[in-house]
């Protein structure tokens, strides 16, 4: 069966600091994976997507993921986060409808 | 920018009442998501449309839910008899191809 995994339930970062949030999926054929981001009380906001080609894709706000087919993984990273990244981080795979992960929140400190 | 639109925005009812929601999807998108969202997990699958057709449904999506598509522009999704587990986030989303752009979301509170 399709399924997401996000290991992180919650991780904390400082300003400035570098972030890596980590995504596993199961899924049979070549995946459409995406990483969305959800601000309290808010709707999901897409980040970045993979459909095929390049394995390192660049989103918005300064994200990017790699997908890893040997590692069956989509982490998500950014090399400095801003307080405003605090938010709840859902990874999706499209199986014409989208399963997604429990999501990560993340935490910034100043 | 007319991006998918849900309205409410929050329902709070007595349980066992009926509730219904809308959702306005972006304008020349074919195919209409709806999702279920509690509180700390990521958002369920329920059902979808492509056009007015509604192509799948989940098993979360009991005989109290329906949804309907009724033109293949804005859907509906009705609740009767509503439970205290029923309280979630709803949240609508329309794609043309495989990229969904969601709604900011319904969350019906049931007493």
């Amino acid at each position: 069966a399709q399924s997401v995994t996000q290991p992180d339930i919650h991780i904390t970062v400082s300003e400035g600091a570098s972030l890596e949030l980590r995504c596993n999926y199961s899924y049979g054929a070549t995946p459409y994976l995406f990483w969305y981001v959800q601000s309290p009380g808010q709707g999901l906001q897409l980040l970045l997507k993979y459909f095929s080609g390049d394995t390192l894709v660049q989103g918005i706000k300064g994200f990017e993921a790699e997908f890893k087919r040997s590692q069956s993984s989509f982490n998500l990273r950014k090399p400095s986060v801003h307080w405003s990244d605090a938010a709840e981080y859902f990874c999706a795979v499209n199986t014409d409808k989208l399963i997604f992960g429990t999501g990560t929140r993340l935490q910034v400190f100043p | 920018d007319t991006g998918v639109s849900q309205d409410p925005r929050h329902k709070i009812t007595k349980r066992g009442q009926n509730v219904t929601f809308r959702c306005d999807p972006i304008s020349e998108h074919n195919r209409l998501y709806w999702y279920r969202q509690t509180l700390g997990q990521g958002p369920e699958f329920l059902t979808y449309f492509q056009n007015e057709a509604q192509l799948e449904k989940s098993r979360l999506l009991s005989d109290r839910f329906s949804a309907e598509r009724p033109k293949g522009s804005f859907s509906t999704l009705e609740i009767q008899r509503t439970e205290q587990g029923d309280s979630a986030m709803y949240l609508c989303a329309s794609s043309f191809a495989n990229e969904q752009f969601f709604g900011p979301g319904t969350r019906l509170t049931v007493l």
